[in-house]
């Protein structure tokens, strides 16, 4: 059973580059799915940030797209994101998502546990 | 961007009872509709792919119906691990969007 765990500073100066990184157990992150971020701000509802798939294929969320990177280290089973020029808009609970495959309407099968991220001078 | 609304924001109901909640989106998704359950401190669970297919271990009482614009997540009979928070999410167009969730409260 795939798991995924997040990773990253739970601080960010505003201005600054928020970094996280998921790492990929049980599974292979070079496996037939795209691997996705997810982000929730405190009491509020779900926002989709953007997916990569194994050969370094991305697709963005537009309102992010300029701030936004992700990328895949398959010697290290992991992906990343990379958040720049963060405001306090940007604090939020990040998750890392696998998008499940055809038998799964590509729906966000397996999920990572979150990792809080504040932005805060 | 496609909008998905869904309604009631809050709905407070008792074990045992039927649940029906709604997710109408701005326009045609198909059936490419998801349903998650969000309880605290956890990650959503996907429970309903293709607006209608349960995911794997997803109990029976739990059904998704709909197409198009207006999609209904329903659960036959309240257990008490079924208050939550619940949202759909569609793939139809870029990007993927989540309603804004429905809190199932218990009366």
């Amino acid at each position: 059973q795939v798991q995924l765990q997040e990773s990253g500073p739970g601080l960010v100066k505003p201005s600054g580059t928020l970094s996280l990184t998921c790492a990929v157990s049980g599974g292979s992150i070079s496996s037939s799915n795209w691997w996705s971020w997810i982000r929730q701000p405190p009491g509020k509802g779900l926002e989709w940030i953007g997916e990569i798939y194994h050969v370094g294929s991305t697709n963005y969320n537009p309102s992010l797209k300029s701030r936004v990177t992700i990328s895949v280290d398959k010697s290290k089973n992991q992906f990343s994101l990379r958040l720049s020029s963060v405001t306090a808009a940007d604090t939020a609970l990040y998750y890392c998502a696998k998008k499940g495959g055809y038998s799964y309407g590509y729906g966000f099968d397996i999920w990572g546990q979150g990792t809080m991220v504040t932005v805060s001078s | 961007e496609i909008v998905l609304t869904q309604s009631p924001a809050t709905l407070s109901l008792s074990p045992g009872e039927r649940a029906t909640l709604s997710c109408r989106a701005s326009q045609s998704v198909s059936s490419y509709l998801a349903w998650y359950q969000q309880t605290p401190g956890q990650a959503p669970r996907l429970l309903i792919y293709d607006a209608s297919n349960r995911a794997t271990g997803i109990p029976a009482r739990f059904s998704g119906s709909g197409s198009g614009t207006d999609f209904t997540l329903t659960i036959s009979s309240l257990e008490p691990e079924d208050f939550a928070v619940y949202y759909c999410q569609q793939r139809s167009n870029w990007p993927i969007t989540f309603g804004q969730g429905t809190r199932l409260e218990i009366k």
